[in-house]
């Protein structure tokens, strides 16, 4: 069974670029959920997909945007990149209805 | 608002006995978990509560009681490879659907 994966692992980017960071899904996995996660904090919730869908939103602007495909797969994209964008992101994905998040390596973004 | 609360560091012995501590204030409240997160890698769960009491799990156990906000970790026979960042997060399912995570408490096991 293939866990969760993600992509670019390190990426930097300049003020003002956009990314996009992808993310495959655990078999079986219908949900994705996206984490801003600085250094030493906390993962940030940005927003879940389920069936292509966005079904939660954490309190990030409309510059953060993503896409669920048919398949589970899912993107984070980021606009306008700013400073305090640099961070690591983290993907996780889940069964329908069930708690337990498993979580991608991430993908560690540096803002210049 | 919607806050979670732990302490940021603690220190223990290997062998020893250690509880950390969260506490929470949510709109909605469907569910708190423990994850594990050691230095550059992905969190990994631990443990889930949702009814108020204690679920044990080999050297873990977690506690939850809803009427008071308030959960803790146990982690008995302490390992060097336990020292790692441990977060708490509720589910909460008021508006929205998100997970909100604590800072971590990053807990350092001594030889």
């Amino acid at each position: 069974e293939t866990g969760v994966t993600q992509s670019p692992t390190h990426l930097i980017k300049t003020r003002g670029q956009q990314v996009t960071l992808r993310c495959s899904s655990q078999s079986g996995h219908n949900t994705v959920s996206w984490y801003q996660q600085a250094l030493g904090q906390g993962p940030q919730f940005i927003f879940q997909y389920y069936r292509e869908e966005e079904n939660g939103r954490g309190n990030f602007p409309p510059r953060f945007s993503g896409l669920q495909f048919p398949n589970y797969s899912s993107e984070l994209n980021v606009n306008a990149l700013e400073l305090d964008d640099s961070a690591l992101y983290l993907c996780a994905s889940s069964p329908q209805g069930a708690g337990e998040l498993f979580f991608g390596e991430g993908s560690r973004l540096t803002v210049l | 608002g919607q806050n979670i609360d732990q302490p940021t560091e603690m220190t223990a012995t290997e062998g020893a006995i250690v509880q950390i501590n969260c506490t929470y204030q949510t709109s909605g409240f469907n569910g708190l978990f423990w994850y594990q997160q050691h230095a550059g890698e992905a969190p990994t769960f631990l443990s889930y509560n949702v009814l108020d009491g204690l679920e044990e799990k080999g050297r873990f156990s977690s506690f939850l009681s809803r009427s008071k906000g308030y959960s803790y970790l146990l982690l008995k026979e302490l390992q060097m490879k336990d020292s790692a960042s441990y977060l708490c997060a509720v589910r909460d399912t008021s508006g929205t659907y998100k997970y909100i995570f604590g800072t971590g408490t990053r807990l350092k096991v001594l030889a």
